[in-house]
């Protein structure tokens, strides 16, 4: 089955620089990577993802990529804010749920932005 | 995406009891599922909640200690039977709307701790 690994599990960068999070999965056939920030006190919230058909997505400060032959891919936020300081899940899964496609989660980034 | 309302928010129970927790959304969804999020550790998935019929758990988890229901398209419930201290968690909603997108989304989640 499918295996997520997500590094590091904690980051702390200075406001405004750049924070980066990588995840690598296992399977191959995996074809739909989203990434969920979870604040304090709340459930994950879904902030990007990315299919298999491309490389790379943005939106706004954050931007995803994925390099499909190494089967890894990775978040990136720009300008970070205060706001941005939360725990940060990559996942794995295929498109098109069946019950052998279950959505894989990484350990968690806990991202904290220093002022 | 779908709004996800969960009840109750937070509890703190004895052990020997057992807490239903209930999951609500806004809209006809086709999958929900039930997540178990330990402190300060990533997502577990306990089982998926099927409409109509008995639910598909994962490994590790049982229908005596996890009961689960889904009567309809919008609602949900998980119990969390004969408490313990090790059952302190998050215990999390999510729901699938289109399955060939296979985007989850979580509801806030509910705060238990046993004592």
């Amino acid at each position: 089955g499918e295996n997520v690994e997500q590094h590091p599990s904690t980051l702390s960068v200075q406001e405004g620089d750049s924070a980066v999070i990588k995840c690598t999965y296992s399977d191959s056939a995996s074809n739909y990577f989203p990434w969920y920030k979870q604040e304090l006190g709340k459930g994950p919230q879904l902030i990007i993802d990315i299919r298999s058909n491309v490389g790379e997505k943005k939106d706004q400060r954050i931007a995803v990529t994925l390099n499909k032959t190494a089967k890894h891919f990775s978040l990136h936020i720009t300008e970070t804010q205060p706001e941005d300081s939360a725990v940060y899940f990559c996942a794995a899964t295929l498109k098109g749920y069946s019950s052998a496609s279950k959505i894989i989660f990484g350990s968690g980034t806990r991202l904290s932005i220093r002022p | 995406s779908a709004v996800i309302s969960q009840k109750p928010s937070r509890d703190i129970c004895q052990r020997g009891t057992s807490l239903t927790i209930q999951c609500q959304v806004d809209s006809q969804v086709t999958m929900m599922f039930w997540y178990r999020q330990q402190p300060g550790q990533s997502l577990t998935l306990i089982a998926t909640a099927n409409q109509g019929s008995e639910a598909t758990y994962e490994s590790g988890f049982v229908i005596d200690k996890f009961p689960i229901s889904r009567p309809n398209l919008t609602f949900s419930t998980l119990t969390v039977s004969n408490m313990s201290p090790e059952d302190s968690s998050i215990y999390l909603c999510s729901v699938v709307e289109e399955l060939a997108k296979n985007i989850q989304y979580f509801g806030a989640g509910t705060r238990l701790s046993v004592l």
